[in-house]
Parts: structure tokens; sequence; C-alpha cells
């Protein structure tokens, strides 16, 4: 399987100040057709997950702008470009290349 | 807009089946494209993929359940459904079900997901 792993597992942010989180893959997740098959996902507390991005950096429908995703191969980021109090939850990524799918520990972001 | 929701017993005995239930609204269990997923989260911790089926019927489940896990589809009822055999304390987790969106080798994401259904396991 591919161990996925997040940094920092838990993350204070400040409204309307930036917040990063990373996501490490055992092995590429970089498929031949050129896209990482990386996605990001939000558990809002009490709510189901929701997709924020998948391809590595093509935000979902609806995602605000200030969400975006970056890297390839094994190593990927996502950003939150000025974080509102609605943002807070916990950030999983997930790879998409292989069976079984799995996810990162998770990031829990608190103000 | 794509609804998902989970049903079933909440309170299952060890060594016996959960069976789970996923009803779609607002999209076709036989429409291609899309897999359809049970994932499941023990009280505050992360996420663990089960399986998925195809509308052609194909399955892949997660080989750490080794054979316990069946996943199937009702085209009448437009329903998924779980069953997960021989149960321990260690399956007690909120299982949802899930949607994800396939094209040709293109993926793009679980895009909907149910509410979540609570199974404790216990005597």
């Amino acid at each position: 399987d591919i161990v996925m792993s997040q940094s920092p597992l838990s993350l204070p942010v400040t409204p309307g100040e930036p917040a990063s989180i990373s996501c490490r893959s055992s092995q590429s997740l970089l498929h031949n057709n050129g896209f990482n098959y990386l996605a990001w996902y939000l558990q809002k507390p009490g709510q189901s997950p929701q997709l924020l991005i998948y391809l590595g950096s093509t935000r979902a429908s609806g995602v605000p702008a200030r969400f975006s995703g970056s890297g390839s191969g094994t190593d990927f980021t996502l950003k939150i470009s000025r974080v509102e109090a609605g943002d807070v939850g916990v950030y999983y990524c997930m790879q998409a290349l292989l069976i079984p799918r799995t996810f990162g520990q998770g990031t829990k972001v608190e103000i | 807009q794509v609804q998902l929701q989970e049903s079933g017993p909440g309170l299952v005995k060890p060594s016996q089946t959960l069976s789970l239930s996923c009803s779609v609204s607002g999209a076709s269990v036989n429409s291609g494209y899309y897999y359809w997923t049970w994932i499941r989260q023990p009280a505050g911790k992360g996420l663990e993929w089960l399986g998925r089926i195809y509308t052609n019927g194909a399955t892949y489940y997660n080989p750490s359940l080794k054979s316990r896990v069946t996943i199937s589809v009702d085209a009448s009822k437009n329903q998924v459904s779980l069953r997960l055999g021989s149960v321990t304390a260690a399956d007690s987790a909120v299982y949802y079900c899930a949607r994800e969106r396939v094209v040709g080798p293109t993926n793009f994401g679980f895009d909907s997901w149910g509410q979540g259904s609570l199974v404790t396991v216990s005597s």
C-alpha cells in the first residue's frame, strides 16, 4: 500500500493569515498522463469529508480560490491564502493512484 | 444534486455480520464513470478505504479486510450495500458511502459522501 504522511498533525491558525499543510507519499503519484493522483479533503466538525482538490491542484466545484494545491511526485502542499473561521477541521490528503486508496493521518486546523 | 444516505443497525454483536445500505438519489448507481465506495472512520481516528464497486459489478476490496467484506449494488432500489463478516470491536466506526468519479484514466476524487452511519460492535 502507498503510505501517506502529513505534517503538521496540528496547526493553529489566525484568521486572515496563510496556512500550509504538507503531504508526502511513499511512492510517486505521477501518472503517465502527467497528472498527480493526489486529492485533499476537509472534514469539518461533525460532518462528512468534502472534496477540496483533485489531481494535485484542481479545485473541486464550489471550493474558494483561497485554497490551492501544489506539488508533484511524492511531495505535495495544500495552502490556504487567508484562513477563515469556517476553514477549521481536519484536512486529509489521499492518493488516488492505486488500490487500496490510502489517506494521510489528518491535520487538525484550529483557530 | 446527488445525495447518499447510509442506513443499518447501529449495534452489531461480535462475530456477526455488519450490513449497511447506501441509498442514492439524484444519480443512478448504473451510470458510468462512478465507483461506489465504502470508507470508515473509527472514533477520533482517520479514514480507511474498504472497497468499491463499479456499474459493471466489478469490485475491489482492501486486502487488510481479507475476505470479510462484500460490496454489492441493487439497481432496482438504487442502493449500494456493504457486508462485513466476523466483526470485532475494532470494526466499530462511522461508515461512509461515497462516490468516486473516474473518466478513463482521470480521477476526479470522491465528490459526494453520505452523512455516515455509526456502527458499534459490542455484546
